[in-house]
């Protein structure tokens, strides 16, 4: 069964400084991994999704992600947060047939002006 | 181009009352997929509909819930009756197809609270 760890439920940062948010998924073939932001009272969002190409992926808002299966990571970078980067995001992942999609229990990231 | 539409956006019932919520895909998108969000968690999968075929719902507790997409368009779900620990937010969202690479498309879900 596939299942995505996320690690801190709230992280803090000053604006400017770097964002890491981190994710590390479960299960014995590596499966397809997705990024979603939500704002508040809003649905979510797609970031990214890593679906077996390139391992860095490159997704809205400055945000990228890199796959890295020796670790079984998944983990979200900004180089420089923003003050409306500040919202709740969720680390999921798919199994590779579509059959089984499953979400983390979400990191709310506040941005310190 | 419309996102996905749901309605109502906030349901506050008593317990043992019925309610329905609705949802429209964004056009063309041929998989509807129903989340239950609880306070703090991340969506989890009720219900997913390749267009008006249930293709999983093992997740739905059967014995209250209920939902239907009879033309493959839009969909409804049902609660009957509704408890207390459903107080959440059902989300809807919709892809092109259920290829496990299509992007979800999500709406901004309805707040249920039961009184």
């Amino acid at each position: 069964a596939q299942s995505v760890t996320q690690l801190g439920s709230h992280v803090s940062v000053s604006e400017g400084a770097l964002v890491l948010l981190r994710c590390n998924y479960s299960s014995s073939v590596p499966p397809y991994l997705f990024w979603y932001v939500q704002y508040p009272n809003q649905g979510l969002q797609l970031l990214l999704k890593y679906t077996s190409a390139a391992t860095l992926v490159k997704g809205i808002n400055g945000f990228e992600a890199e796959f890295k299966k020796s670790e079984t990571s998944f983990h979200l970078t900004k180089p420089s947060a923003h003050m409306s980067d500040a919202a709740e995001y969720f680390c999921a992942v798919s199994d590779l047939a579509g059959n089984q999609f499953y979400f983390g229990t979400g990191t709310s990231l506040t941005v310190i002006p | 181009e419309a996102g996905v539409v749901q309605s109502p956006r906030y349901k506050i019932i008593e317990k043992k009352q019925p309610v329905a919520f609705w949802c429209n895909p964004i056009s063309g998108h041929n998989t509807l997929y129903w989340y239950r969000q609880n306070l703090g968690q991340g969506p989890e999968l009720l219900i997913r509909y390749e267009n008006e075929e249930a293709v999983d719902d093992s997740q739905l507790p059967k014995d209250r819930f209920s939902a239907e997409r009879l033309k493959g368009v839009d969909s409804t779900l049902k609660i009957q009756p509704a408890e207390l620990g459903d107080s959440a937010v059902y989300l809807c969202a919709s892809s092109l197809s259920v290829s496990s690479t299509d992007t979800q498309y999500f709406g901004p879900g309805t707040r249920l609270t039961v009184l």
